[in-house]
Order: structure tokens, then sequence, then C-alpha cells
């Protein structure tokens, strides 16, 4: 079946101005996540989605950073008043119950560059 | 808290050769331990995993046991490709959590013919 999928592949944006990056994960996985993958702090987690309630949001860096799932389907990532240090690509992983052995199946990314 | 230290690279090797990639943790509990792997240009990929100590997992001729004692996950390869040049990353799942994964900094591994 179809893996992670995000979009868009690509955002180059100006400093200040707010972005959405989307993910849609596998069909019937419950468990959604967010990191951000940068060279100076490598993977950090964001956030972490059980159906449609995110009980761990611990990893979002400010008040800037916001998500939502809805359906228990597809999620999207809003960063508000972009600034250069969020330059970084930011990954979407899901996995079939948010267990800590479970596999989780990562997104190709969103690389995000903020001008 | 929970944290994973990997060794630094870049680790090059030539092909054939044996391959180790240390990896450390501190962790509360009993986390769940994992290898990825990110080939150049894709996206990152479960390579093996161990939920239990004393579990090996393997694949794809990598392996890495799970060692409560020395509170490591040290992966392994007996001989290595020039497939295999990537960056690894050793990750660790806490059972106390929500699932999230906390990851090394990663080890990039180039292999030469």
């Amino acid at each position: 079946g179809a893996g992670v999928s995000q979009s868009p592949s690509n955002k180059v944006t100006e400093k200040g101005k707010d972005v959405e990056l989307r993910c849609d994960p596998i069909s019937g996985h419950t468990a959604l996540y967010w990191y951000r993958q940068s060279l100076g702090q490598g993977l950090e987690f964001l956030i972490y989605f059980q159906g449609n309630s995110a009980p761990d949001k611990s990893g979002l860096p400010s008040d800037r950073f916001s998500a939502e799932r809805t359906g228990g389907s597809v999620s999207t990532l809003t960063i508000q008043r972009t600034q250069q240090e969020d330059s970084a690509v930011y990954l979407c992983a899901s996995s079939l119950a948010g267990l800590a052995g479970d596999t989780q199946y990562f997104g190709p990314g969103t690389r995000l560059t903020v001008l | 808290g929970n944290s994973v230290t990997q060794m630094e690279g870049p680790v090059t090797l030539s092909e054939e050769a044996f391959l180790t990639i240390n990896c450390t943790y501190t962790a509360t509990g009993y986390p769940s331990l994992f290898w990825y792997v990110q080939y150049p240009g894709e996206g990152l990929q479960l390579l093996l995993k161990a939920t239990k100590a004393d579990d090996k997992g393997s694949n794809k001729g990598f392996e890495a046991t799970y060692r409560k004692e020395t509170t490591s996950f040290h992966l392994e390869k007996g001989s290595v490709q020039v497939s295999d040049s990537a960056v690894y990353f050793c990750a660790l799942s806490d059972p106390s959590n929500t699932g999230k994964l906390i990851f090394g900094q990663g080890t990039t591994l180039q292999v030469k013919p």
C-alpha cells in the first residue's frame, strides 16, 4: 500500500510569513508524529497525535508552531511568522498504534527554507 | 532524561570491510531500540529493532543486540558494500512515553570500492 506522503516537498518562504506543511499517514495508523531534522540539532521530536488528539506537544519549539489532525488521518503543521532558524526538513511518521515497540514509517519530508 | 549517543562520523571503509557503529543510551525503564538508515536522496527507513534485553535485530546483513548491562545497541555488518553508504541513526522509544523516538546524532558511512 501507499506509504506516508508529505507536501510540499520543498517550501521557500520569506521571514515573517506563515507556512502550512501537510502529512498523509498510512491508512489505519492511529499514531502520527512530526519531527524536525536540521544540521545543528539533528532529529528532534515535535508532536505526537493519537487519533485526533495530541497528548504530547512537548517538542514544539515555540507558540509559533501548531499542528492539528482531522478525521484521524491527515495532519497539518503550521508555523506562524517564520524565522530563519525554522529552516529545516520537517518529517512526518506514522505507526499502527503508538506503542513503544511499533515501527514508525517516515515520509520523504518537507524542506523548508526561510529567507 | 532519555538520550542516545552514537560514535562520531564520518566512517570510511573499503568494500568488504567489517563495520561497527557504536550506540549507547540512557533511559528510564526499558526502552525499545532502533536503527534507522537514510540513503542519499531518500527518506528515513527502519533498518532493524529490538524491543527487549538480549534481543538481536537483524536485516540486510546488519545486526545489533540489545545489551541492558552495558546500555548499548551497537550496529555491525560483516562485509559492507558500496550500496551501504548512508547515514545511520540509533534511536530509542521509551515505553513510559508516547512511542516518540529519541535519536542519536547520526553516523555517516562511506564505503569505497
